[in-house]
């Protein structure tokens, strides 16, 4: 069964427009950690943030925040008034207490264009 | 610089032919993972590994294989009993001292099927 679903395949979108991707999980333990990534396209994952199951505070980092929802299995990410330099796959995870293993998201492919 | 180094970048496997890529990390981290990513999918994991001389299988072991003979070094071997091998392969690292602790990954290696 799919842990990680990523709905949005790609988004197009002008620079310094929002973009909101979507990230929805499923788990039955009540500690688990998520995970965004980006990948650009070089190549390498870029750790963006990790969030543990018990903390549901909303997080801003620069132009960057997460939404974190556990009513709704929602674990979402804004980049406000996006760049070129934004362009990039970006990937949801997740990570159970059972174990160590990440389960990634399909990805969400974002453009930004000039 | 600390960090995940893999090489080579390129490489190309002939029918029938064994494969080794390899991964290095100067973390001092515990855990080294491999994992398989195709295109427009999110990753897979292959083997990891929380000691030296030891190791799992992940999802997609079938037609790999590793070691782990020194902390730094977890090399994954491409057998030719993987008859789809094409695809982008990352490795990466975490410390153990904190449950799920983040995973960081190296710069991947793009295997190629002439």
């Amino acid at each position: 069964a799919q842990k990680v679903t990523q709905a949005q395949t790609e988004i197009s979108v002008v620079e310094k427009e929002d973009v909101t991707l979507d990230c929805v999980y499923e788990t039955r333990d009540t500690t688990y950690y998520l995970f965004w990534y980006k990948q650009p396209p070089s190549g390498e994952l870029v750790f963006l943030i990790r969030r543990n199951s018990f903390d549901e505070q909303n997080e801003i980092s620069g132009r960057y925040s997460w939404n974190f929802q556990k009513s709704t299995s929602s674990f979402n990410f804004t980049i406000t008034a996006s760049q070129v330099v934004d362009s990039a796959v970006y990937f949801c995870a997740l990570s159970e207490a059972r174990d160590y293993k990440l389960s990634f998201g399909a990805g969400t492919t974002v453009t930004v264009r000039a | 610089d600390g960090g995940i180094t893999q090489s080579p970048k390129y490489l190309f496997r002939k029918e029938g032919q064994n494969v080794t890529l390899s991964c290095e990390q100067n973390l001092n981290h515990d855990a080294m993972y491999w994992y398989r990513q195709d295109p427009g999918q999110g990753l897979r994991l292959i083997y990891y590994s929380q000691i030296v001389n030891d190791f799992q299988k992940g999802d997609i072991a079938e037609g790999y294989s590793v070691s782990r003979e020194k902390k730094e070094s977890f090399p994954l071997t491409v057998t030719s009993a993987q008859k789809n091998p094409t695809a982008f392969y990352l490795c990466a690292s975490s410390s153990l001292t904190v449950p799920q602790e983040t995973q960081y990954f190296g710069p991947g290696t793009r295997l190629l099927v002439l």
